[in-house]
């Protein structure tokens, strides 16, 4: 357990569908990112967001739509996705995405496969 | 472009010691991260390096040479359950995490 959860764990979905991922942190950190992780490729950064604002938007195509209501919550919302789309989802949360030496904590990701 | 390398997939044996190496090019530099994920879990921290040398913890070391672009993760008297992926990632000027494609380390008996 590292105080990140994220659910559903495991979602398919169509392309018409519209779901969205839930994110909670319980640690107390005031920076919170969604990150996709794709075989056998790096992380790739979605989204950063520091005291509820946006400070990262890393060129995600739109179908993807990020929401942080208070620092402990970040949902992803989908719509139309493409099968290119089917990765684990991560979420991680830190002290401050500015802060050089704090580490990120992770939540469990959720699988999505888009058929 | 910023680019992090690190093998693909390394085997070693139990009670043995391996080094997983990491190579990085990125702009600027502002610290070094490994983690390690377990097959369908989350990346879990393991260490973190911003000057030269070596940082002990436990039967983990990490390595940086800054000149280098350079970093090694050193686990010794492996056990089983350290078969899993190992990440490294870089901080960069704009404290962004750049991170490599990790490197798959399976433990045979």
């Amino acid at each position: 357990e590292t105080g990140v959860t994220q659910t559903p764990r495991h979602l398919v979905m169509g392309m018409t569908n519209k779901k969205s991922l839930k994110c909670e942190q319980h640690l107390g950190h005031n920076a919170m990112y969604w990150y996709k992780q794709s075989a056998k490729k790096p992380l790739e950064l979605m989204f950063v967001y520091n005291f509820k604002e946006q400070t990262e938007n890393n060129s995600v195509p739109s179908r993807f739509s990020p929401e942080c209501p208070n620092s402990s919550h970040l949902f992803l919302h989908l719509h139309t996705l493409q099968p290119e789309d089917s990765a684990l989802y991560l979420c991680a949360s830190s002290q401050m995405s500015g802060s050089p030496s704090y580490e990120q904590y992770f939540g469990p990701g959720t699988r999505l496969t888009v058929t | 472009g910023q680019n992090i390398d690190q093998p693909t997939e390394m085997t070693a044996t139990e009670g043995a010691i391996v080094q997983i190496n990491c190579t990085y090019q990125t702009s600027g530099f502002n610290g070094l991260f490994w983690y390690q994920q377990h097959a369908g879990e989350a990346p879990t921290f393991l260490s973190y390096n911003v000057l030269d040398g070596l940082e002990e913890k436990g039967r983990f070391s990490s390595f940086l040479s800054r000149s280098k672009g350079y970093s090694y993760l050193l686990l010794k008297e492996l056990q089983m359950k350290d078969s899993a992926s190992y990440l490294c990632a870089v901080r960069d000027s704009n404290y962004q995490l750049i991170w490599g494609a990790g490197t798959k380390l399976i433990i045979k008996p």
